[in-house]
């Protein structure tokens, strides 16, 4: 098993130009997250989605949209770009995201925003 | 809302000594608790949690952690470290109020532990 997947591994964008991030996982997991790490803030829960045609908002969806049309994939979207977006974004998954699952991380993509 | 404090964002220790990185959560409700490690350029992984049961929680690479609910604790300590264990550490906890049945983690600040020899 791959795991986690997340492509691309870092992006330079410019402020307006939209982008997609990509996620996926090959272990058959209904539960995806994406996380932003900022420094000194730890991460924090952009969007999640419990299953395929069903996402939800986190802690800091503005700026950003997702939709979940298979198992596996979990795309983010920006769809204009800010520089207050330039951060390290994570994508996690976990068996059915149940209180106490071990949720399972991608490596990470490194955004900047000029 | 829950809120979790780690209370340094950097710890420097020498090879061989022992370590314990604070973690500090803001609810007494029931919670569940996690210690991730982040080696460098890499994702995130479980290190141990608590759940229920033995309040000290063993976890992988020699790592333990107590809960103390009293003092709404749960600090990470291991007895002697090795350079391998120079990351970047981070608490959360489950939030108790789950949406559509899935749990919100919420992390803390994170601690970055840098072993010298």
């Amino acid at each position: 098993n791959a795991g986690v997947t997340q492509t691309p591994k870092f992006q330079v964008l410019k402020t307006g130009q939209s982008m997609t991030l990509q996620c996926a996982q090959d272990m058959n997991h209904e539960y995806m997250s994406w996380y932003r790490q900022d420094p000194g803030m730890g991460l924090r829960l952009i969007h999640y989605s419990v299953g395929a045609g069903i996402t939800d908002q986190g802690e800091v969806p503005n700026g950003y949209n997702v939709s979940r049309s298979t198992t596996e994939d979990f795309p983010l979207r920006l769809l204009s770009a800010a520089p207050s977006q330039t951060s390290v974004y994570f994508c996690a998954s976990s068996y059915r995201g149940l209180r106490g699952e071990e949720q399972y991380f991608g490596p990470g993509t490194r955004l900047t925003v000029t | 809302a829950q809120s979790v404090t780690q209370l340094d964002s950097q710890v420097p220790v020498f090879e061989e000594a022992p370590v314990e990185l604070r973690c500090n959560y803001s609810s007494s409700v029931s919670v569940y608790l996690f210690w991730y490690v982040q080696y460098p350029n890499q994702g995130l992984q479980l290190l141990l949690k608590y759940l229920s049961g033995s309040t000290l929680v063993k976890g992988i690479n020699g790592f333990e952690a107590e809960f103390n609910k009293s003092q709404t604790s749960f600090h990470l300590r291991k007895p002697s470290v090795h350079i391998s264990d120079t990351a970047e550490y981070f608490c959360a906890v489950s939030d108790p109020v789950e949406v559509q049945g899935a749990q919100k983690l919420v992390f803390g600040q994170g601690t970055r532990l840098t072993i010298n020899p």
